[in-house]
């Protein structure tokens, strides 16, 4: 079974940081790009970061570039996002989910995310 | 950047009803659109991926239209395990964008 499983979600001040770490089983972890979508309460999802799984393309939303950073070690089968510089608007669920892809008959590549994890809060606030 | 809107952003439907979602985008994005539902709680669970594919083990009342700008989620008879938010996302250019959603609940 397919499973992704995030931690290290929690209460850090404004200014803080914090690492979370997303654990995959049930599938060839190396083989396959990764994401973070968040969700603030009460609100909709936002793209985070995404992640190649040769870690060779990284790509971040504006509204966390330069102060997060996304990585993975396809020895631990295990995915990251290192949060610095934390802001009350950073409160959320942070969501990881894997990227999933086909080619279709012209070579068109198609990606959705599919599946996710449960979730790990992260709330900012003195 | 892409941005994505939906409509409704809510709707009440009653149990049989055929329930339709319109998404749009702000530039073509040619058949690069996947919808998500999720109830409160929950992670999202990918319903359609590509506009127009099912996802493996979803139910056939689910299905999705649409290419360019205008897209389309239609419930054929909805059930009570449906009542949820749902969501379009482009993957056609980063940053990756969500739609605002769209909260189907009970009648």
């Amino acid at each position: 079974e397919v499973q992704l499983v995030e931690s290290g979600g929690g209460l850090v001040k404004p200014g803080g940081s914090l690492r979370l770490s997303c654990a995959a089983s049930g599938f060839t972890f190396s083989s396959y790009s990764m994401n973070w979508v968040r969700q603030a309460p009460g609100k909709g999802l936002e793209w985070v970061s995404s992640i190649s799984s040769s870690s060779s393309y990284i790509y971040y939303a504006d509204s966390v570039k330069g102060r997060f950073t996304i990585s993975r070690d396809n020895a631990k089968n295990s995915l990251y996002l290192q949060m610095n510089s934390l802001r009350a608007e950073d409160t959320a669920v942070y969501y990881c989910a894997r990227g999933e892809y086909y080619y279709d008959s012209s070579g068109s590549e198609y990606n959705w995310f599919d599946p996710w994890g449960q979730g790990t809060l992260v709330t900012v606030s003195s | 950047d892409i941005q994505m809107t939906q409509s409704p952003s809510s709707l009440s439907a009653s149990v049989g009803d055929r329930v339709t979602i319109t998404c749009r985008a702000s530039q073509s994005i040619s058949s690069y659109l996947n919808w998500y539902q999720q109830k409160p709680g929950k992670a999202p669970k990918l319903l359609i991926y590509a506009a127009s594919s099912l996802q493996s083990g979803v139910p056939s009342r689910f299905s999705g239209s649409g290419s360019g700008t205008d897209f389309t989620l239609t419930i054929s008879s909805l059930q009570p395990e449906d009542f949820a938010t749902y969501y379009c996302q482009q993957s056609y250019s980063t940053p990756i964008g969500f739609g605002p959603g769209t909260k189907v609940d009970i009648k």
